[in-house]
C-alpha cells in the first residue's frame, strides 16, 4: 500500500498571500488530521476530519481551516499568513480516527513565509 | 489539559548500548493511550511503541521497550542493542481515550535527540 503523501513537499509564500496544502491518506483510512511543527512550539493539532467532516479542533485562529473530500483526501488552507506560520506541516492518517487506531504519518510541508 | 514533558534535549549512546528515554505526562482522565514516534532527519514520523494505559504490562516491541508508571505518570523508553539507524528524534506522545468514536489529535513533548556513537 502506497503511505500518505503530501504535497508540495516545500512552499515559500509572503506575508497576506493564502496558502493550500494537500494530503492523500493510505487507502481505506477515512480518519486525517493534520499537525504544525516548529522550533518553537514544537507539534501541535491543528484539526481531524472524518467523512468529510471537522471531528475535532486544536487551539488555532481561524485562519487556519480545511476540508476533507469523499475520497477521503484532505486539505488545509492558512489565510493571510504571518512569518510564525513557517514550519512543517504534518498529517497523519488512520482507519477510523479511533485512539487504538495507528496514525500514519505523511512527509511533510514545509512552509516558509517571507 | 495535557501536557507531556521530555526532560532530556538531547542524549548520546554508543552503538550497541542501551539508552532510556525519560517522559512524564500530566492527565486527570483514567482512560488514554501513551506513544514513542521517531521522526529521522527525513521529518517522516514512524510509531516506535504504544501503551494502552488500562494495560499493566509494559509493551515490547523487538529492541524496543516501555516503562509505563501510571501512578507516577512516567513512560520512559528502552532501547536496547542500540544502531546507528536509531538516531533521530524521539517523541513522546498522549491521546484521550474516546468511549463514543474518535479522540483527540496526539500531544506530543519537545522531543529527544538521540545521537548514536559508532
Amino acid at each position: 500500500k502506497a503511505g500518505v503523501t503530501q504535497t508540495p513537499r516545500y512552499l515559500i509564500k509572503t506575508r497576506g498571500q493564502q496558502v493550500t496544502l494537500s494530503c492523500s491518506p493510505i487507502s481505506g483510512h477515512r480518519s486525517v488530521s493534520w499537525y504544525q511543527q516548529t522550533p518553537g512550539q514544537g507539534l501541535q493539532f491543528l484539526f481531524e476530519y472524518f467523512s468529510e467532516t471537522q471531528r475535532n479542533k486544536g487551539n488555532f485562529p481561524g485562519r487556519f481551516s480545511g476540508r476533507q473530500f469523499s475520497n477521503s483526501r484532505s486539505e488545509m488552507n492558512v489565510s493571510t499568513l504571518e512569518l510564525g506560520d513557517s514550519a512543517l506541516y504534518l498529517c497523519a492518517s488512520s482507519l477510523q480516527g479511533a485512539t487504538t487506531d495507528t496514525q500514519y504519518f505523511g512527509p511533510g510541508t514545509r512552509l516558509t513565509v517571507l | 489539559a495535557q501536557t507531556v514533558t521530555q526532560s532530556q534535549p538531547e542524549m548520546s549512546v554508543q552503538e550497541a548500548e542501551t539508552v532510556t528515554l525519560s517522559c512524564t505526562y500530566d492527565t486527570s482522565e483514567s482512560d488514554y493511550y501513551l506513544f514513542w514516534y521517531k521522526q529521522p532527519p527525513s521529518r517522516q514520523m514512524i510509531l516506535v511503541i504504544r501503551q494502552e494505559a488500562y494495560k499493566q504490562q509494559n509493551a515490547t516491541e523487538n529492541r524496543f521497550s516501555v516503562n509505563f508508571q501510571k501512578a507516577a505518570k512516567s513512560f520512559s523508553l528502552k532501547i536496547s542493542d542500540s544502531q546507528l539507524g536509531d538516531a533521530a528524534m524521539y517523541f513522546c506522545a498522549y491521546r484521550r481515550q474516546y468511549s463514543g468514536g474518535g479522540a483527540d489529535g496526539l500531544t506530543f513533548g519537545k522531543g529527544t535527540h538521540l545521537i548514536i556513537q559508532p
